[in-house]
C-alpha cells in the first residue's frame, strides 16, 4: 500500500517561496506523483504531476530526486490566495492504480 | 470538455433518514469514478470506486453503499444515516487509459448535516 507522508501545517508570508515535501517510500516504478490544491468547501484541483527530476508549469515546480522515495512542491513567491490545502498522491499497486488513498495533506497559510 | 456534476449543494437529513447523492460525468466514456468524504479539517477519505458499470470497490464499511447503473453515473446512497455520517462528500473521475498518470478531476462536493 502507497503511502505519503507531509507536514501537517506550514505557514509562510506574502512573496516567499514555499517548499512542501511528500515522502512516498513505496512508491511503485510505474507511479506518477501528483499534486491537488484544496480550498474550503472546494473539491481539490490538480497542480502539477511528475515522474521524476523536475517539472514546472505556471503554477509551480516539483522535485523528484532519483530514488522517487519523496518529492517536493514548491511555489514561488506565494500570495494570500495560495492559503489551503496541499495534497500529494500516488498510485496503489493492490488496487492497480484505481485505489487513489490521499493523504492527511498539508495546510499552508500565508500571511500578509 | 469534460465535466463532472454533482448534487445537491447541500443537504440537512435527520438520523435514520434514507440518502442518494448522485453523480454524472460528461464528455468521456469508460471513467472511473470515485467517491470520497472530508469530516470538517480532516482530509479525504475514499469510500467507494468504480472502474466500470456495476463494479463496485468498497474501501470503507460502513452503512453507505454504491451504485454505478450508467457508464457515467454514480450513486451514493444509505438507508439509514448515522450521526457520524455528516461531511462533505466529493464525486471525482479520472480517465480509464493504461497510463498510471491520469488525473483525477472532483466535482463541487455535497455538504450533508445528519441532525
Amino acid at each position: 500500500l502507497a503511502k505519503t507522508t507531509q507536514p501537517i501545517s506550514m505557514d509562510s508570508y506574502e512573496g516567499q517561496e514555499v517548499n512542501i515535501t511528500c515522502s512516498h517510500n513505496n512508491i511503485a516504478t510505474n507511479d506518477y506523483i501528483t499534486w491537488y490544491q484544496q480550498f474550503p468547501s472546494q473539491g481539490p484541483r490538480f497542480i502539477i504531476q511528475g515522474y521524476k527530476t523536475k517539472v514546472t508549469n505556471e503554477v509551480a515546480s516539483l522535485f523528484i530526486p532519483a530514488d522517487r522515495k519523496s518529492s517536493t512542491l514548491s511555489l514561488p513567491r506565494v500570495s494570500l490566495s495560495d492559503t489551503a490545502v496541499y495534497y500529494c498522491l500516488v498510485g496503489d499497486m493492490a488496487g492497480g492504480y484505481n485505489k487513489l488513498i490521499f493523504g492527511a495533506g498539508t495546510r499552508l497559510a500565508v500571511h500578509p | 470538455s469534460q465535466t463532472i456534476h454533482q448534487w445537491p449543494a447541500t443537504l440537512v437529513q435527520p438520523v435514520g433518514s434514507p440518502l442518494s447523492l448522485e453523480c454524472t460525468v460528461e464528455g468521456t466514456s469508460n471513467p472511473n469514478l470515485y467517491w470520497y468524504r472530508q469530516a470538517a479539517g480532516r482530509g479525504l477519505q475514499l469510500l467507494f470506486y468504480s472502474v466500470g458499470i456495476g463494479q463496485i470497490s468498497s474501501e470503507v464499511p460502513q452503512n453507505l453503499s454504491a451504485s454505478r447503473p450508467q457508464d457515467r453515473q454514480f450513486i451514493l446512497s444509505s438507508k439509514k444515516l448515522l450521526l457520524s455520517d455528516s461531511g462533505f462528500y466529493l464525486c471525482a473521475w479520472r480517465g480509464s487509459g493504461l497510463g498510471f498518470n491520469e488525473k483525477l478531476f472532483f466535482g463541487s462536493g455535497t455538504q450533508l448535516s445528519v441532525l
